[in-house]
């Protein structure tokens, strides 16, 4: 099956800092990405489609300045956490599109960012 | 709106059949049933999908009633390492909508 990582897959980083996180499509090419945010217990909430090479499109209650997206190439994603608070403090999961059908949507193993 | 409706959390003993179900009351006539699954601090797996027909394959079977109001999901021969949260979802069967999780079914296997 299409494989997908992301980097790293655990950060700690302090109030106010911003941290970046990487998502890659390994063997194949994603027209569309998401990204996933995933609070303790709690199911997998949706936070953002990126298209390679234009605007992500945000969930509603989602702040575009604070979560940038950047999918400037077919198998890489970034997603950046700016002025990261402890509330933001979640395990992010991105997913690669592989093809049409809902099935080849792909997830990756996700990154656990802790904000203190 | 949650469009699948699961039970939080079930139970199985390690080596018997798990029966995971889903009811799906207003699926539309071209959404397929997913079945996807959790393990802990790990990105969610593809298990299987249908559309109206039973299917199986190496991880599991997937049964939807004949009126397609409701599906169940089998493990057949449950182990240690099927323990995991279990999402239901529906959605078309192509197209670039992105899945979308509801609170899923937390499958504990006991030895």
């Amino acid at each position: 099956g299409a494989v997908v990582s992301q980097h790293p897959s655990w950060v700690i980083c302090k109030s106010g800092t911003s941290v970046k996180i990487e998502c890659r499509s390994l063997d194949f090419q994603a027209t569309t990405m998401f990204w996933y945010r995933q609070f303790p217990k709690q199911s997998l909430m949706l936070m953002a489609t990126s298209n390679e090479g234009s605007k992500a499109t945000y969930e509603q209650g989602v702040e575009k300045d604070k979560f940038l997206i950047n999918h400037a190439s077919l198998t890489l994603s970034t997603l950046t956490v700016t002025s990261a608070h402890p509330e933001d403090s979640s395990f992010y999961i991105c997913s690669a599109r592989a093809g049409t059908e809902a099935y080849e949507q792909y997830f990756g193993p996700g990154t656990r960012l802790t904000v203190t | 709106d949650a469009k699948t409706t699961q039970p939080p959390s079930m139970d199985c003993a390690e080596g018997r059949a798990a029966n995971l179900p889903c009811n799906h009351s207003t699926i539309s006539g071209n959404e397929y049933v997913y079945w996807y699954r959790q393990i802990h601090s790990q990105g969610p797996q593809y298990i299987i999908h249908g559309l109206k027909n039973n299917e199986t394959n190496e991880m599991a079977s997937l049964i939807i009633t004949e009126d397609r109001k409701s599906s169940t999901l089998i493990l057949p021969h449950a182990t240690l390492r099927d323990t995991a949260v279990y999402y239901c979802i529906v959605r078309v069967y192509s197209g670039n909508t992105p899945l979308v999780f509801g609170k899923g079914t937390r499958l504990s296997v006991i030895a």
